[in-house]
């Protein structure tokens, strides 16, 4: 089964500052998804990574898709109290269309 | 666009209950797939609803069953409820790739 580990499970962060959340799976994958989820709310579409070297930002979020490594990364640049929340990432097997979720990180920005 | 919808929004239950949980996909969306998240961890695949009939299924056993109609909506059924089904169901529908995430429905068993 493929398995996603996300990195650290916890982040508390100042505002202002950059740090980046990593995302490692096991198996080979070429699509990666990142969501945001806010207390008791759903799940929140970020980015949609579909290649090797993909790279997407939006506002003070950039994620980028390394498939060689497994690896993807997302950084947080000039952090403030709104993205505060828990950070998912995901990847779907190629066999199949179903996700597979990392543990979360859950960031708390602190004015 | 309504987007994905979920019924009903919180619902309670005791242990041995039997439980259906209703999902509207998005507009154009012809897939469905069902995810369970327990308190503090990430969703956990538990089946996916494809042209009526169920196209893939996780680690979850025969009391979870499921249904999709042919307007695409579906029902998540769970029988012999235990407290560990205590969790956020989410429904998520999608056409080809992404998938989009309803609101979901907390269900707690007592």
């Amino acid at each position: 089964e493929l398995k996603v580990e996300q990195n650290p499970l916890f982040l508390s962060m100042q505002e202002g500052k950059n740090y980046t959340i990593y995302c490692n799976y096991s198996t080979t994958s070429d699509r990666l998804y990142w969501y945001r989820q806010d207390p008791g709310k759903s799940l929140e579409s970020l980015f949609v990574l579909l290649s090797n070297g993909a790279v997407k930002q939006e506002g003070r979020l950039m994620a980028s898709l390394d498939t060689k490594a497994r690896l993807s990364t997302l950084h947080i640049t000039a952090a403030v109290h709104d993205l505060s929340a828990t950070y998912f990432c995901a990847v779907d097997s190629r066999e199949a269309n179903n996700l597979f979720f990392g543990t979360g990180t859950r960031l708390t920005v602190i004015p | 666009d309504a987007g994905v919808t979920q019924s009903p929004t919180h619902l309670i239950k005791t242990r041995g209950q039997q439980v259906t949980l209703r999902c509207s996909p998005k507009s154009g969306h012809d897939t469905v797939s069902w995810y369970q998240q327990a308190l503090g961890q990430g969703p956990q695949f538990i089946f996916q609803y494809y042209e009526e009939e169920e196209r893939q299924r996780g680690n979850f056993p025969d009391r979870f069953s499921g249904h999709q109609f042919p307007n695409y909506s579906s029902e998540l059924n769970v029988n012999a409820l235990l407290l560990g089904d205590s969790a956020l169901y989410l429904c998520a529908s999608s056409f080809l790739l992404e998938q989009f995430f309803g609101p979901g429905t907390r269900l707690t068993v007592l």
